[in-house]
């Protein structure tokens, strides 16, 4: 079964700074990878999704970027971040021909 | 992918069974109604899915009316641990569907002791 590793935690950054958060997957190869952000007290919002190396595709316009180095590294960044950036970022894998999701533990990213 | 409308909030005392309604009135025939929860803090949980029939596993029963415009998620002793936000999702079922599971903002299930 897939694990997905998600770092830090928590988070606290503040307006204007860079950022960068990794998610790591173990247990299977070539898989759809997913970032999504919940802001508090609110349902989950797809950010970008990679269906492989390079590929990279966004679902809403904003001041995040994600990339996606290696099989099982996709990476989320920003140049410089946003009081609205604050949420609980989540990151996700489906394996292809599968209908299940596997939801890493999560960062919860403070903006201040 | 079909909307789906659900509750914003149940109660459900400990040891008694759970259920959660979705309404999915536009779902199409080739559409899986899917259920996740969410324990406060962390990623969502995949429970069950299914398409037509009455489908249970070890966590739930997942009940879908025969004109498959709504459904109903059992859990059929409750504990405390179940406390969630439970996401009803209708979604295309397909090894070429790439893109993502839409969450809306659920039902927040509390149990009581």
């Amino acid at each position: 079964s897939q694990t997905i590793h998600q770092w830090p935690a928590t988070l606290v950054q503040p307006v204007g700074s860079p950022l960068s958060l990794e998610c790591t997957v173990e247990g299977t190869s070539n898989p759809n990878l997913y970032w999504y952000r919940q802001a508090a007290g609110r349902g989950l919002q797809l950010l970008f999704y990679s269906v492989g190396i390079g590929q990279i595709s966004s679902e809403v316009p904003q001041n995040l970027s994600a990339s996606r180095p290696q099989d099982r590294q996709f990476i989320l960044s920003s140049k410089k971040l946003l009081l609205s950036d604050s949420g609980f970022y989540l990151c996700a894998s489906r394996d292809r021909g599968s209908s299940g999701y596997t939801f890493g533990s999560g960062t919860r990213l403070t903006v201040v | 992918d079909a909307k789906t409308t659900q509750p914003t909030s149940m109660d459900c005392a400990e040891g008694r069974a759970a259920n959660l309604p979705c309404n999915h009135s536009t779902i199409s025939g080739n559409e899986y109604v899917y259920w996740y929860r969410q324990i406060h803090s962390q990623g969502p949980q995949y429970i069950i899915h299914g398409l037509k029939n009455n489908e249970t596993n070890e966590m739930a029963s997942l009940i879908i009316t025969e004109d498959r415009k709504s459904s109903t998620l059992i859990l059929p002793h409750a504990t405390l641990r179940d406390t969630a936000v439970y996401y009803c999702i209708v979604r295309v079922y397909s090894w070429y569907n790439n893109n993502d599971m839409r969450f809306g903002a659920g039902t927040r299930l509390t149990v009581k002791p």
